[in-house]
């Protein structure tokens, strides 16, 4: 089992759809959560960060942990044109050495207009 | 803001020339990092650097090697590339960090480097 498995779509919408993305864990040691996103041809860029459990909203995004069910999702209110890219989970224990980050392979979304 | 600089946007080699991959940053963090990005494959960590002339290997080391002189520069060197190197390489760095704090687990990347091996 790889340690944080993410669908990779891709996913199309509707502008001004809610969307929905996720991952999934296998080592409970994970407490730092990030989401990043990444536009074609360019580098991954830091959207969301929380720590250990809980919500954390940042304008149309919402961050949310479960660390019960080894589960985060990452929520998109209002879709839009701009939103199109690729969005990379990633997390890491408290302690882990050399402080790499563990990523998901990425889910392609497509919002169209 | 954090800036992370790749030298190359784009890059075309020959197999078994030697490839030199440069990155900076600008924000005096000590850890650096190098990965790939294939379709289907996601971000794979080939090494990274917690501290000048410090270097971990990642998950997939082999064929390439790394060198870090200056606190600022992480290049990335291709012994003598082959094809099955053709990939996207990103560059990252993050703050080790005086406390426990979050900062420091957050990396920033490069734009990308896309290498063409023919």
């Amino acid at each position: 089992q790889k340690e944080v498995e993410q669908d990779p779509g891709p996913l199309s919408v509707p502008e001004g759809a809610i969307v929905s993305l996720n991952c999934t864990y296998s080592n409970s040691a994970f407490q730092y959560f990030m989401w990043y996103r990444q536009y074609s041809r360019k580098g991954p860029e830091l959207l969301m960060y929380t720590y250990s459990s809980g919500n954390k909203e940042d304008g149309r995004f919402t961050a949310q942990v479960d660390k019960s069910s080894k589960y985060i999702s990452l929520f998109i209110r209002d879709s839009q044109p701009s939103d199109s890219a690729t969005y990379l989970c990633a997390m890491r224990t408290f302690n882990q050495a050399g402080t790499a980050l563990i990523f998901g392979k990425g889910t392609t979304l497509s919002v169209s207009s | 803001d954090v800036k992370v600089t790749q030298s190359s946007r784009y890059l075309v080699k020959r197999t078994g020339e030697k490839v030199f991959l440069e990155c900076v940053q600008d924000m005096d963090h000590e850890n650096m990092f190098w990965y790939r990005q294939d379709p289907g494959l996601g971000l794979r960590l080939i090494y990274f650097s917690y501290d000048v002339k410090m270097k971990e290997k990642g998950d997939i080391p082999e064929g390439y090697s790394v060198s870090r002189e200056k606190k600022e520069r992480f290049s990335l060197i291709l012994e003598s590339a082959s094809t099955n190197q053709t990939s996207m390489y990103l560059c990252a760095s993050s703050s080790r960090g005086t406390s426990l704090g979050l900062a420091k687990n957050i990396q920033y990347f490069g734009a990308g480097t896309r290498l063409s091996v023919l």
